[in-house]
Formats: structure tokens, C-alpha cells, sequence
């Protein structure tokens, strides 16, 4: 049974960097891709990145360019996503998502991460 | 960046209805789209993969068609627990951008 867990919900400061993480449990998580997406309040999905951990190669949304770093730590299968220079219109729920292997869709979601940035 | 433009914003239907949603993109993205579904609350759950394959456990009564830039979802007969916001999302181009949802609401 494929399980991914987020770590818990994060209260930040503006201009500070959050980090979230997401760890699989009941797959190869080598093979996988691991994505990040997040919904701002009442607002719809927004695809910030992807990381293939077996190649160790991330790809981001160009909006995100400069802000975001998505890794992966095969040991204890484990992705993160960073974010820095974090602005209020950065509250939202951050998603992680496994597609099986690089070429799958996101099948299985994590329960989502609260980050709320405010002064 | 691919725009998808999802129609209608809101859907007001009744259980046993049949439900069709459009995803149009900015341009073609052959058949690599996806459509999800998500309740109050809870992660997005994928729907419809390369434009028409059902994942895993999705029940029958959820369809996808479409390639290029026309994309359609169905729900042939609404079950109470279909009544959700549905996205759609493509992955031709970085980034893999997400239309902004339709919500699909009781009459």
C-alpha cells in the first residue's frame, strides 16, 4: 500500500524559507516521480516542480525559478520541497504526489501541509 | 506556458444526471491530460490519465475523450458523491500546468 506523509503544518515569517518533506512508504521510490503542487485558500491547483530521485533530477515552474528547490533523499525515501523568500500570497496547502515512474501520472497524493506566512 | 480553460466554473446537476466538463488548451497537448477530482479538504484524486484511461479503482461512470486542444470529462449517471471540483492538467509543456476547476454542485 503506497503512502506518502507530510510533515506537519509550518507558521513563518515573511522572507524566511520553509522546507516541507514527504516520505513513501510501499514502493520503489527510486523509480518514482515526486511532485509538488499547492492550493492557495479557496483557490485552485498550481504545479511548482518535480524530482525523479533515481536521477536526482528537478524540474520547476518558472515562476518558482530561483525560490523553490525540490530533493530527494533515496535512503530514507524521502522528498522535500523548499521555499524561500516567502511572501504572504504563499499561504497555501503544499501537496506532494508520486507518479509511479517518469513517465506516470500522480496517483497517490500526500494528506497536504498547511504553510501560512504571515508577520 | 499552456492555458487550460476549464467550462463551465459551475455545474448544478442531480443525482442520476449526466455531468460533461470541457478543458480547452492554449494549444496541443496531444493526449497528455489528466483530470482529477477533489473534495473539501482533501487531496486531489486522479480521475482519467492520457486523456482517456480510467486509474485505478475509478468507477466506470467517469469518461475522458478529447485530444489536441478539446477535452471532455463525463460522468454518465452523478452519484451524491461525485459532487466535487474537478481539474484538469496537462503535462506536454513544462510547467504542467492545471485549469482552474470546475465545480460540480446539487441541484
Amino acid at each position: 500500500q503506497v503512502q506518502l506523509v507530510q510533515s506537519g503544518a509550518e507558521v513563518k515569517k515573511p522572507g524566511s524559507s520553509v522546507k516541507v518533506s514527504c516520505k513513501a512508504s510501499g514502493g520503489t521510490f527510486s523509480s518514482y516521480t515526486i511532485s509538488w503542487v499547492r492550493q492557495a485558500p479557496g483557490q485552485g491547483l498550481e504545479w511548482m516542480g518535480r524530482i525523479i530521485p533515481i536521477l536526482g533530477i528537478a524540474n520547476y515552474a518558472q515562476k518558482f525559478q530561483g525560490r523553490v528547490t525540490i530533493t530527494a533523499d533515496k535512503s530514507t525515501s524521502t522528498a522535500y520541497m523548499e521555499l524561500s523568500s516567502l511572501r504572504s500570497e504563499d499561504t497555501a496547502v503544499y501537496y506532494c504526489a508520486r507518479g509511479e515512474n517518469s513517465s506516470s501520472w500522480p496517483d497517490y497524493w500526500g494528506q497536504g501541509t498547511l504553510v501560512t506566512v504571515s508577520s | 506556458e499552456i492555458v487550460l480553460t476549464q467550462s463551465p466554473a459551475t455545474l448544478s446537476l442531480s443525482p442520476g444526471e449526466r455531468a460533461t466538463l470541457s478543458c480547452r488548451a492554449s494549444q496541443s497537448v496531444s493526449s497528455y491530460l489528466a483530470w482529477y477530482q477533489q473534495k473539501p479538504g482533501q487531496a486531489p484524486r486522479l480521475l482519467i490519465y492520457d486523456a482517456s484511461n480510467r486509474a485505478t479503482g475509478i468507477p466506470a461512470r467517469f469518461s475522458g475523450s478529447g485530444s489536441g486542444t478539446d477535452f471532455t470529462l463525463t460522468i454518465s449517471s452523478l452519484e451524491p458523491e461525485d459532487f466535487a471540483v474537478y481539474y484538469c492538467q496537462q503535462r506536454s509543456n513544462w510547467p504542467n500546468t492545471f485549469g482552474q476547476g470546475t465545480k460540480l454542485e446539487i441541484k
